[in-house]
């Protein structure tokens, strides 16, 4: 079964540095892998959706890669600002089966 | 872009009572989804369905049911609310990627 860990659990930065955010996943035969932004007391707003073909997608400032191999994906953001704070979740999945979530990261961006 | 509506912002609620959340999604998909939000535990997995008609358990159905008469409607349902079902609910669909609602906070009293 598919199991999707996310380290740090919390990151404060601050405003204008370059950050990566670490999702890890178990089982290799990844269908597809997702990152999504949450802000406080709302749903979950998709950002980025890599398939199991690709290695990488873009969309402005956040850059996603995936490495099957290695079991892990990162987001990174370039030039953060504080707006940038939420928390972080990644989702992946393997071929006909939901998606499994990460417990996220609560990214701080200090201004 | 797909747009899930979920009818509730906040919902407050007495303890036995019936309660029904309402998820519609815009995109004819097939595929909805319920889950639950809470500190600590993150998102698990209350009830899904592929299709009309259609439901399965998820993870965590004990206390719930749903209901799919329409494809674009996915209703879940506390039969007798109770206090621990006190949560952040999310409605989400799609099949290569998903789109959630913007959630209903519940809160039994």
């Amino acid at each position: 079964k598919q199991e999707v860990t996310q380290i740090p659990a919390a990151l404060s930065v601050p405003e204008g540095e370059n950050l990566v955010l670490n999702c890890s996943f178990t089982d290799s035969a990844i269908y597809n892998l997702q990152w999504f932004r949450q802000d406080p007391g709302k749903g979950l707003t998709s950002l980025l959706l890599i398939q199991s073909s690709q290695r990488e997608q873009t969309s402005g400032r956040l850059n996603a890669s995936l490495d099957k191999s290695s079991g892990r994906s990162t987001l990174y953001i370039a030039a953060s600002q504080p707006g940038d704070s939420a928390t972080y979740l990644c989702a992946a999945n393997n071929y006909g089966q939901n998606f499994v979530f990460g417990p996220g990261t609560r990214l701080s961006v200090l201004p | 872009d797909v747009k899930v509506t979920q009818s509730s912002r906040y919902l407050v609620k007495r303890t036995g009572e019936k309660v029904f959340l309402e998820c519609v999604q815009d995109m004819d998909h097939e595929n909805m989804f319920w889950y639950r939000q809470d500190p600590g535990l993150g998102l698990r997995l209350i009830y899904f369905s592929y299709d009309v008609k259609m439901k399965e358990k998820g993870d965590i159905p004990e206390g719930y049911s749903v209901s799919r008469e329409k494809k674009e409607r996915f209703s879940l349902i506390l039969e007798s609310a109770s206090t621990n079902q006190t949560s952040m609910y999310l409605c989400a669909t799609g099949v290569y990627g998903y789109t959630f609602g913007s959630g209903t906070r519940l809160t039994v009293v």
